[in-house]
């Protein structure tokens, strides 16, 4: 039963780009969340889909967007990028049941550097 | 805030003493939740306790909650050095009139186990 995957693992990129990065939830979740991660900080939520809608959203700038697709797998698209965007980038996937706030499951990330 | 605020910011024992970390919030919430993070990788969760309970064990994890003081420990029995990581918790709460949670983070707790 694979986990929560994301690619690709590694990424450096320079001031002004733009930047795609992908997820694949655990099998049998249908909600999908994205978190950034600061060195030696905790996680800060971004924004979560469902049903190919963006759900809820954190307090990130609109050059943060992302994207689910059918399969509940989804995208995080970030543009013009800033030195301030190096971080980890995390996503997390759960399954919308009867009880909200269901734990999450997350993959290893993806850490982006800004040179 | 809903956010969770971790105290210690860092503890250090030996292996086979036992490690508390607590957890403050601010918001009302539906549960509460626990993750470790060992360094690069992705979060893992640990447990989840309602708002309606006070005790829950798992393995070597106890974690206690109380909503008046709106406060939950994290108590680790008998550590090993894997249990080396940064510990977080995340206080859940519906999105205002939704049934959609996210989780917050605080800065966590870094715990180091000493062979």
């Amino acid at each position: 039963d694979a986990g929560v995957t994301q690619s690709p693992t590694h990424l450096i990129k320079t001031r002004g780009q733009q930047v795609t990065l992908r997820c694949s939830p655990k099998s049998g979740h249908d909600t999908v969340s994205w978190y950034q991660q600061a060195l030696g900080q905790g996680p800060q939520f971004i924004f979560q889909y469902y049903e190919e809608e963006e759900r809820q959203r954190g307090n990130f700038p609109d050059r943060f967007s992302g994207h689910q697709f059918p399969n509940y797998s989804s995208e995080l698209n970030v543009n013009a990028l800033l030195l301030g965007d190096s971080a980890l980038y995390l996503c997390a996937s759960s399954l919308l049941g009867e009880y909200s706030n269901q734990p999450q499951h997350f993959g290893d990330g993806t850490r982006l550097s800004i040179l | 805030s809903q956010q969770g605020e971790e105290d210690p910011q860092a503890l250090s024992i030996q292996e086979g003493e036992n490690a508390t970390m607590n957890c403050s919030y601010k918001t009302s919430i539906n549960n509460l939740q626990w993750y470790r993070q060992n360094s690069g990788r992705g979060l893992v969760h640990l447990i989840l306790i309602r708002s309606n309970e006070r005790e829950k064990h798992s393995g070597r994890l106890r974690v206690t909650l109380d909503t008046s003081k709106k406060s939950s420990s994290l108590l680790i029995t008998a550590s090993r050095a894997a249990d080396t990581a940064s510990y977080f918790c995340a206080p859940a709460a519906n999105a205002g009139g939704t049934s959609y949670g996210k989780l917050t983070f605080g800065q966590g707790t870094i715990l180091t186990v000493h062979p």
